[in-house]
């Protein structure tokens, strides 16, 4: 079965600082991985994904993931933080199951940002 | 971009009592899902329903669970005699397609909280 570690339930850097959030994952199978963000009272949003081709993904609002299968890692980056950046991230890796996907989510990393 | 409602936002009720949360999904998707987060824990996935029947379902999701398409528009998931266990934020999702690499779009959550 497949799973997800973050480490790090809480990441705290200053505004233009860079953001890294650390995604491991644990997959029998080629996996397809994703990164969703929580801002405020707001519903899972995708930032980005990996499923096969290049290994750096560029998603919204300027953070990339580099997927690197002999680390079996999925980090998140971005260069320079924003305030706008302060939300929950959460990683997954996607199983296929009959008819549908279901996605196994890491525990989720709060990001601070301090002016 | 289309969202997906969920309504209450927030729900309370007694232990043993019924509830019924709603979402109603992106109008041309034809993927529903139900995830939940117990305080603390990762993002659980509960079931997924297709084409008017669950095509997976987790060991979470037992006979004390039901979903239903009831119309066109909403997707229901029912909770029949609800336990403290059950506390958690539940978000419901669609996705156009069941793909392993398909965006899934989540609503923004009801939090339920049995007392």
């Amino acid at each position: 079965a497949q799973s997800v570690t973050q480490l790090g339930s809480h990441v705290s850097v200053s505004e233009g600082a860079l953001v890294l959030l650390r995604c491991n994952y644990s997959s029998s199978v080629p996996p397809y991985l994703f990164w969703y963000v929580q801002y405020p009272n707001q519903g899972l949003q995708l930032l980005l994904k990996y499923t096969t081709g290049a290994t750096l993904v560029k998603g919204i609002n300027g953070f990339e993931a580099e997927f690197k299968k002999s680390e079996t890692s999925f980090h998140l980056t971005k260069p320079s933080a924003h305030m706008s950046d302060a939300a929950e991230y959460f990683c997954a890796v996607s199983e296929y199951i009959q008819g549908a996907q279901k996605l196994v989510f890491g525990q989720g990393t709060r990001l601070t940002i301090n002016p | 971009e289309p969202e997906v409602t969920q309504t209450p936002s927030h729900q309370v009720t007694q232990m043993g009592q019924e509830v019924i949360l709603r979402c109603v999904p992106i109008s041309n998707h034809l993927y529903f899902y139900w995830y939940r987060q117990i305080l603390g824990q990762k993002v659980e996935f509960l079931v997924s329903f297709y084409n008017n029947e669950i095509s997976e379902k987790s060991e979470i999701f037992d006979d004390q669970f039901s979903v239903e398409r009831p119309d066109g528009s909403n997707f229901t998931l029912k909770i029949r005699s609800t336990k403290l266990e059950d506390s958690a934020m539940y978000f419901c999702a669609s996705s156009r397609e069941g793909n392993s690499n398909e965006k899934l779009f989540f609503g923004s959550g009801t939090q339920l909280s049995v007392l």
